[in-house]
């Protein structure tokens, strides 16, 4: 058990609909990611956030967003879901930044499935 | 072209092998080298990492950085059927924090 939680462990939408990933990530962890994992694109970075504020974009849709409360628990949001975001969603965690950010925690992710 | 290669397999052995797991890179920015292990239906977790060029060894695994040919290796020793799992690769730069993976090597070790 890393210490990452996320829920839903699985999700089934339609397609346009909206839906919310949420993750805790380990006591005293700052930095919070998003990936997503996908047969043909492989585990890809999403977005960054750090005590609060957003510090790195990767290939993240502009109708995806996220972002991570004061309590540091950080939600991901897609909307206007399409089949192809169809994939894994892991969050991760890390204690800080840079130098300690190679040594990152996963969640057991969450299973969206667009129909 | 992907930042980084790995060769996806699958890659079965019987136990007791040693196997071989590669990455090629081409960011030559990249500092940070990791092995992540990932079973079926379950997030990656960090096996092993290397700052920089050199090797790592850990028990059964050992890991080579040759940041000259920009190649990355995970060498594990005496193959257990639990070994078996996705490998995946992941780089870091110094100045940020962002993981970029490999495409994830899937192996098999069988009895």
């Amino acid at each position: 058990d890393s210490g990452v939680t996320q829920t839903p462990k699985h999700l089934i939408t339609a397609t346009g609909q909206r839906v919310t990933l949420r993750c805790s990530p380990r006591s005293g962890d700052l930095s919070v990611y998003w990936y997503q994992q996908s047969l043909d694109q492989g585990l890809q970075f999403l977005i960054q956030y750090y005590n609060g504020e957003e510090r790195a974009k990767g290939n993240i849709l502009e109708r995806f967003s996220a972002q991570q409360f004061p309590d540091l628990h950080s939600e991901l949001n897609l909307s206007s879901l399409e089949l192809g975001d169809s994939a894994l969603y892991f969050c991760a965690s890390s204690l800080g930044l840079r130098d300690n950010a190679y040594e990152q925690y996963f969640g057991p992710g969450t299973r969206l499935t667009v129909t | 072209q992907k930042e980084v290669e790995q060769d996806p397999g699958p890659l079965s052995v019987p136990e007791g092998a040693i196997v071989s797991l590669n990455c090629t890179y081409s960011n030559s920015a990249f500092q940070y080298f990791m092995w992540y292990r990932q079973y079926s239906r379950k997030g990656p977790e960090l096996l092993m990492y290397t700052y920089s060029s050199g090797n790592k060894e850990d028990g059964r695994f050992t890991a080579q950085v040759d940041k000259s040919s920009k190649y990355i290796s995970l060498f594990i020793r005496d193959s257990q059927p639990s070994d078996s799992a996705t490998y995946l690769c992941a780089m870091k730069e110094t100045s940020g924090s962002r993981l970029t993976f490999g495409e994830g090597t899937q192996l098999t070790v069988n009895p």
